[in-house]
């Protein structure tokens, strides 16, 4: 069975700091990975996927997410965070083998500091 | 904006009753799933459908149902409706490839709360 796990369920830094939101996942196939934000009251908006091609994932909003299948892990950075980056992100792997639904991590919530 | 639309925005009812949630698609998207999700909790898969097919199902009671029509459109409906079904209700919309390959994007979610 697929799962993914988010470490810790929230995350703190200041306006420019290094954003890294952590996610490990387990797959018993080839895993597609995404990360979502979302922000109060809102739906899920995209960030980025990974679909076996480049394991250095680029996505919107300057985040970008690398896959190391060594460690199972799939983490969220940012080089520099900015006010509007607070929200909560999900990481989800892709249950291809189920139509491809999506299971989800628990959610990290990110603050930024000012 | 995804292009995924959800109606309606929030929506009180009473144990016991019955709910209906709609979600028009993406246009050209041909699978629609809907997911819930719990206050302070990642989304929890329900069900998804493939051209008008119900095409996998979560960890959900058979009060849990849906359809999907031929303009992709769809709904969830909710018999029979308890205190643990407040929730956010959220419908994707994903084309999906040959190759299995797909990405969900999401509408902006149905606040239900049960009293």
């Amino acid at each position: 069975a697929q799962s993914v796990t988010q470490l810790g369920s929230h995350v703190s830094v200041s306006e420019g700091a290094l954003v890294l939101l952590r996610c490990n996942y387990s797959s018993s196939v080839p895993p597609y990975l995404f990360w979502y934000v979302q922000y109060p009251n809102q739906g899920l908006q995209l960030l980025l996927k990974y679909t076996s091609a480049a394991t250095l994932v680029k996505g919107i909003n300057g985040f970008e997410a690398e896959f190391k299948k060594s460690e199972t892990s799939f983490h969220l950075t940012k080089p520099s965070a900015h006010m509007s980056d607070a929200a909560e992100y999900f990481c989800a792997v892709s249950d291809r083998n189920q139509g491809g639904k999506l299971i989800f991590g628990q959610g990290t919530e990110l603050s930024v500091k000012p | 904006e995804t292009g995924v639309t959800q109606s309606p925005t929030h929506l009180i009812k009473t144990r016991g009753q019955q709910v209906t949630l709609r979600c028009s698609s993406q246009s050209g998207h041909n699978t629609v799933s809907w997911y819930q999700q719990a206050l302070g909790q990642g989304p929890q898969f329900i069900f998804q459908y493939y051209r008008e097919e119900e095409n996998g199902r979560g960890n959900f009671p058979p009060r849990f149902s849906g359809l999907q029509f031929p303009n992709y459109s769809s709904e969830l409906n909710v018999n029979a409706l308890e205190l643990d079904d407040s929730a956010l209700y959220l419908c994707a919309s994903s084309l999906v490839f040959q190759d299995g390959t797909d990405t969900q994007y999401f509408g902006p979610g149905t606040r239900l709360t049960v009293l």
